[in-house]
Protein backbone atom coordinates (compact mmCIF):
# COMPACT_ATOMS: atom_id res chain seq x y z
CA UNK A 1 0.00 0.00 0.00
CA UNK A 2 1.28 3.74 -0.87
CA UNK A 3 0.69 6.93 0.34
CA UNK A 4 -0.86 7.47 3.91
CA UNK A 5 -3.81 5.22 5.00
CA UNK A 6 -5.87 6.42 8.03
CA UNK A 7 -8.36 3.41 10.47
CA UNK A 8 -10.78 3.02 10.79
CA UNK A 9 -12.50 5.16 7.59
CA UNK A 10 -15.99 6.10 10.00
CA UNK A 11 -16.22 6.09 13.95
CA UNK A 12 -18.95 6.43 15.94
CA UNK A 13 -18.68 7.08 19.58
CA UNK A 14 -20.65 7.85 22.71
CA UNK A 15 -18.92 10.80 25.28
CA UNK A 16 -17.51 7.77 27.39
CA UNK A 17 -16.26 5.62 24.74
CA UNK A 18 -12.26 5.42 24.34
CA UNK A 19 -11.34 5.09 20.85
CA UNK A 20 -7.86 5.43 18.51
CA UNK A 21 -7.20 6.11 15.36
CA UNK A 22 -4.30 5.03 13.95
CA UNK A 23 -2.33 6.82 10.74
CA UNK A 24 0.22 5.05 8.62
CA UNK A 25 2.62 6.61 5.75
CA UNK A 26 4.82 4.46 3.29
CA UNK A 27 6.64 7.37 1.96
CA UNK A 28 8.91 7.65 4.54
CA UNK A 29 9.03 10.33 5.59
CA UNK A 30 9.82 12.63 9.04
CA UNK A 31 6.73 14.19 9.94
CA UNK A 32 3.40 13.45 10.75
CA UNK A 33 0.60 15.94 11.56
CA UNK A 34 -2.73 15.40 12.59
CA UNK A 35 -5.56 17.73 11.39
CA UNK A 36 -9.29 18.70 12.76
CA UNK A 37 -11.84 19.68 9.68
CA UNK A 38 -15.04 20.37 10.37
CA UNK A 39 -18.16 21.61 8.03
CA UNK A 40 -17.37 25.24 6.95
CA UNK A 41 -14.34 25.63 9.25
CA UNK A 42 -10.43 25.70 7.75
CA UNK A 43 -8.60 22.79 9.01
CA UNK A 44 -6.92 22.77 12.38
CA UNK A 45 -4.04 22.10 13.05
CA UNK A 46 -3.72 19.78 16.20
CA UNK A 47 -0.33 18.12 16.58
CA UNK A 48 2.78 17.52 14.70
CA UNK A 49 5.72 15.14 15.10
CA UNK A 50 9.03 15.22 13.57
CA UNK A 51 10.99 12.05 14.17
CA UNK A 52 8.83 10.58 16.77
CA UNK A 53 9.14 13.62 19.19
CA UNK A 54 6.19 16.04 19.50
CA UNK A 55 7.06 19.35 18.37
CA UNK A 56 3.53 21.33 18.10
CA UNK A 57 0.67 20.80 20.46
CA UNK A 58 -2.06 23.47 19.34
CA UNK A 59 -3.84 23.92 22.92
CA UNK A 60 -5.86 21.21 21.67
CA UNK A 61 -8.04 19.29 24.38
CA UNK A 62 -6.30 16.52 26.71
CA UNK A 63 -9.21 14.26 26.02
CA UNK A 64 -7.19 14.18 22.80
CA UNK A 65 -3.91 12.21 23.01
CA UNK A 66 -1.35 11.34 20.10
CA UNK A 67 1.41 8.99 20.14
CA UNK A 68 3.87 8.46 17.54
CA UNK A 69 6.05 4.73 18.62
CA UNK A 70 8.13 5.55 14.89
CA UNK A 71 8.59 8.35 12.21
CA UNK A 72 5.97 5.64 9.78
CA UNK A 73 3.07 5.61 12.53
CA UNK A 74 1.02 8.23 14.04
CA UNK A 75 -2.28 7.56 16.52
CA UNK A 76 -5.11 9.30 17.81
CA UNK A 77 -6.33 8.13 21.67
CA UNK A 78 -9.85 9.62 22.07
CA UNK A 79 -11.91 9.67 25.35
CA UNK A 80 -14.68 11.62 27.17
CA UNK A 81 -15.00 13.21 24.02
CA UNK A 82 -17.91 15.74 23.30
CA UNK A 83 -20.36 15.96 20.27
CA UNK A 84 -18.80 19.22 19.01
CA UNK A 85 -15.73 17.10 18.25
CA UNK A 86 -17.22 15.02 15.33
CA UNK A 87 -15.34 16.17 12.19
CA UNK A 88 -13.16 14.45 9.92
CA UNK A 89 -9.62 14.09 11.19
CA UNK A 90 -7.15 14.08 9.01
CA UNK A 91 -3.64 12.72 9.29
CA UNK A 92 -0.56 13.96 6.72
CA UNK A 93 3.09 13.55 6.63
CA UNK A 94 5.79 15.81 5.31
CA UNK A 95 9.70 14.96 4.36
CA UNK A 96 10.54 17.51 7.08
CA UNK A 97 8.59 19.28 9.41
CA UNK A 98 8.70 23.11 9.79
CA UNK A 99 10.02 23.31 5.86
CA UNK A 100 7.42 24.91 4.46
CA UNK A 101 8.12 23.66 0.85
CA UNK A 102 7.61 20.44 2.02
CA UNK A 103 4.25 19.05 0.37
CA UNK A 104 1.85 17.43 2.63
CA UNK A 105 0.39 14.24 2.07
CA UNK A 106 -2.78 13.56 3.15
CA UNK A 107 -4.73 10.74 4.31
CA UNK A 108 -8.53 10.37 3.59
CA UNK A 109 -9.46 10.76 6.72
CA UNK A 110 -11.22 9.22 9.78
CA UNK A 111 -15.16 10.61 9.96
CA UNK A 112 -15.71 10.61 13.52
CA UNK A 113 -19.78 11.19 15.19
CA UNK A 114 -19.88 11.89 18.63
CA UNK A 115 -22.99 10.72 20.12
CA UNK B 1 -4.53 36.84 14.81
CA UNK B 2 -3.98 35.43 11.21
CA UNK B 3 -6.17 34.59 8.92
CA UNK B 4 -7.11 33.76 5.65
CA UNK B 5 -10.04 34.13 3.45
CA UNK B 6 -10.89 32.39 0.25
CA UNK B 7 -13.10 34.57 -1.96
CA UNK B 8 -16.31 32.57 -2.01
CA UNK B 9 -17.26 29.63 -0.44
CA UNK B 10 -18.95 28.53 -4.02
CA UNK B 11 -18.02 28.91 -7.79
CA UNK B 12 -20.19 27.49 -10.30
CA UNK B 13 -18.16 28.13 -14.38
CA UNK B 14 -19.29 27.21 -17.48
CA UNK B 15 -16.90 24.11 -19.04
CA UNK B 16 -14.02 25.61 -20.97
CA UNK B 17 -13.93 28.71 -19.18
CA UNK B 18 -11.17 29.89 -16.87
CA UNK B 19 -11.79 29.77 -13.25
CA UNK B 20 -10.55 31.71 -10.89
CA UNK B 21 -10.02 31.46 -7.04
CA UNK B 22 -8.58 34.26 -4.36
CA UNK B 23 -7.08 33.72 -1.33
CA UNK B 24 -6.67 36.71 1.07
CA UNK B 25 -4.41 36.83 4.15
CA UNK B 26 -4.06 39.34 7.25
CA UNK B 27 -1.69 39.82 10.33
CA UNK B 28 0.85 37.19 8.21
CA UNK B 29 3.98 37.13 6.33
CA UNK B 30 3.75 33.46 4.34
CA UNK B 31 7.34 32.42 2.86
CA UNK B 32 5.27 29.91 1.27
CA UNK B 33 2.00 29.34 -0.19
CA UNK B 34 0.33 26.01 -1.44
CA UNK B 35 -2.60 24.78 -3.20
CA UNK B 36 -4.80 21.87 -2.39
CA UNK B 37 -7.49 20.05 -4.51
CA UNK B 38 -9.96 18.52 -1.75
CA UNK B 39 -12.36 15.76 -3.09
CA UNK B 40 -15.93 14.38 -1.00
CA UNK B 41 -14.66 12.48 1.41
CA UNK B 42 -10.69 12.42 0.73
CA UNK B 43 -7.94 14.21 1.87
CA UNK B 44 -6.38 17.45 0.48
CA UNK B 45 -4.25 16.60 -2.58
CA UNK B 46 -1.66 19.04 -3.09
CA UNK B 47 -1.39 21.10 -5.96
CA UNK B 48 1.31 24.02 -6.54
CA UNK B 49 3.78 25.97 -4.39
CA UNK B 50 4.75 28.94 -4.74
CA UNK B 51 7.59 31.09 -2.85
CA UNK B 52 7.29 34.34 -1.53
CA UNK B 53 10.21 36.04 -4.06
CA UNK B 54 7.82 34.56 -6.83
CA UNK B 55 4.66 36.28 -8.84
CA UNK B 56 3.81 33.39 -10.54
CA UNK B 57 3.69 29.69 -10.73
CA UNK B 58 2.79 27.58 -13.94
CA UNK B 59 1.31 23.61 -14.05
CA UNK B 60 -0.30 22.48 -16.82
CA UNK B 61 -3.63 24.21 -16.98
CA UNK B 62 -3.26 25.74 -13.88
CA UNK B 63 -1.47 28.86 -12.86
CA UNK B 64 -1.42 30.75 -9.12
CA UNK B 65 0.23 33.86 -8.45
CA UNK B 66 1.23 35.45 -5.42
CA UNK B 67 1.29 39.30 -4.67
CA UNK B 68 2.99 40.00 -1.05
CA UNK B 69 1.97 43.85 -1.19
CA UNK B 70 -1.91 42.75 -1.52
CA UNK B 71 -1.48 39.83 0.22
CA UNK B 72 -3.12 37.69 -2.02
CA UNK B 73 -2.84 34.76 -3.72
CA UNK B 74 -4.72 34.20 -7.31
CA UNK B 75 -4.95 30.27 -8.70
CA UNK B 76 -6.22 29.98 -12.15
CA UNK B 77 -7.54 26.65 -14.24
CA UNK B 78 -7.67 27.48 -17.97
CA UNK B 79 -10.35 25.56 -20.00
CA UNK B 80 -11.51 24.33 -17.45
CA UNK B 81 -12.97 20.80 -16.92
CA UNK B 82 -16.02 19.14 -15.15
CA UNK B 83 -13.53 16.92 -13.84
CA UNK B 84 -11.80 19.91 -11.94
CA UNK B 85 -14.93 20.28 -9.70
CA UNK B 86 -13.56 19.59 -6.28
CA UNK B 87 -13.23 22.28 -3.02
CA UNK B 88 -9.79 23.91 -3.46
CA UNK B 89 -7.69 25.06 -0.49
CA UNK B 90 -5.22 27.53 -0.01
CA UNK B 91 -2.37 27.05 2.85
CA UNK B 92 0.23 29.55 4.24
CA UNK B 93 3.18 28.92 6.18
CA UNK B 94 6.17 31.15 7.14
CA UNK B 95 8.35 27.69 7.57
CA UNK B 96 7.34 26.74 11.06
CA UNK B 97 5.64 23.61 11.78
CA UNK B 98 2.32 26.04 11.41
CA UNK B 99 0.47 25.53 8.10
CA UNK B 100 -2.54 27.65 8.14
CA UNK B 101 -5.43 26.54 5.56
CA UNK B 102 -8.48 28.54 4.29
CA UNK B 103 -11.78 27.06 4.09
CA UNK B 104 -11.92 26.25 0.83
CA UNK B 105 -13.61 27.11 -2.36
CA UNK B 106 -16.02 24.84 -3.61
CA UNK B 107 -15.90 24.96 -7.77
CA UNK B 108 -18.16 23.08 -9.97
CA UNK B 109 -17.76 23.21 -13.28
CA UNK B 110 -20.93 22.52 -15.71
CA UNK B 111 -21.10 20.87 -18.56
Amino acid sequence: ETGVTQTPRHLVMGMTNKKSLKCEQHLGHNAMYWYKQSAKKPLELMFVYSLEERVENNSVPSRFSPECPNSSHLFLHLHTLQPEDSALYLCASSQVAGRGADTQYFGPGTRLTVL
Amino acid sequence: SQKIEQNSEALNIQEGKTATLTCNYTNYSPAYLQWYRQDPGRGPVFLLLIRENEKEKRKERLKVTFDTTLKQSLFHITASQPADSATYLCALTSGTYKYIFGTGTRLKVLA
